[in-house]
């Protein structure tokens, strides 16, 4: 079965640091869409970004940016200057609607 | 614009019973999607209504079924509850199919079997 994959069950960082998130995927399609979700404790899951296949240049959204590899069908998302806001549960999704397991990221002060 | 609304938002039921779970989409939304999250199975895809046909479809056994009404609004109905249907089931709206457009969610519906 084709997967979506996020090798990070857990990850943790600083207040103001930097943290990555990564992702791997498994299509057959040459022009897709990719997306990351944020799932806030209790709250609702919300678009962090989203990334299409046939633009080389990688997506950014203020502090939230990717890295998107086609090829190695790598999609991993770049969370500069953490808040402790951005504690939550980050979701990959491919554009057929299958998710990653999803990371838990907690910001620590 | 008012979310994605989901009624109700827990329930309890019996092994055995049917339930329907309701979505309001944001208005102007066509597109509602089904979701069901487990910590054991994570989030998978149950359907997509679109102009009220279904669009897509998961690999879920026919005891779930969904519809989308003319005002885009949705219902899913799960027959014969088993106890592994407990979960947080999440309706998710777009403007267009959710494929390529970005998926405003809704808090889910907490259903517990017992």
């Amino acid at each position: 079965a084709q997967t979506v994959t996020q090798s990070q069950p857990e990850m943790s960082v600083q207040e103001a640091e930097t943290v990555t998130l990564s992702c791997t995927y498994d299509t057959s399609e040459n022009n897709y869409y990719l997306f990351w979700y944020k799932q806030p404790p209790s709250r609702q899951m919300i678009l962090v970004i989203r990334q299409e296949a046939y633009k080389q240049q990688n997506a950014t959204e203020n502090r939230f940016s990717v890295n998107f590899q086609k090829a190695a069908k790598s999609f991993s998302l770049k969370i500069s200057d953490s808040q402790l806001g951005d504690t939550a549960m980050y979701f990959c999704a491919t554009d057929d609607m299958r998710f990653g397991a999803g990371t838990r990221l907690t910001v620590k002060p | 614009k008012a979310g994605v609304t989901q009624t109700p938002r827990y329930l309890i039921k019996t092994r055995g019973q049917q339930v329907t779970l309701s979505c309001s989409p944001i208005s102007g939304h066509r597109s509602v999607s089904w979701y069901q999250q487990t910590p054991g199975q994570g989030l998978q895809f149950l359907f997509e209504y679109f102009s009220e046909t279904q669009r897509n479809k998961g690999n879920f056994p026919g005891r779930f079924s969904g519809r989308q009404f003319s005002n885009s609004r949705s219902e899913m109905n799960v027959s014969t509850l088993e106890l592994g249907d407990s979960a947080l089931y999440l309706c998710a709206s777009s403007e267009g199919l959710a494929g390529a457009n970005e998926q405003y969610f809704g808090p889910g519906t907490r259903l517990t079997v017992t």
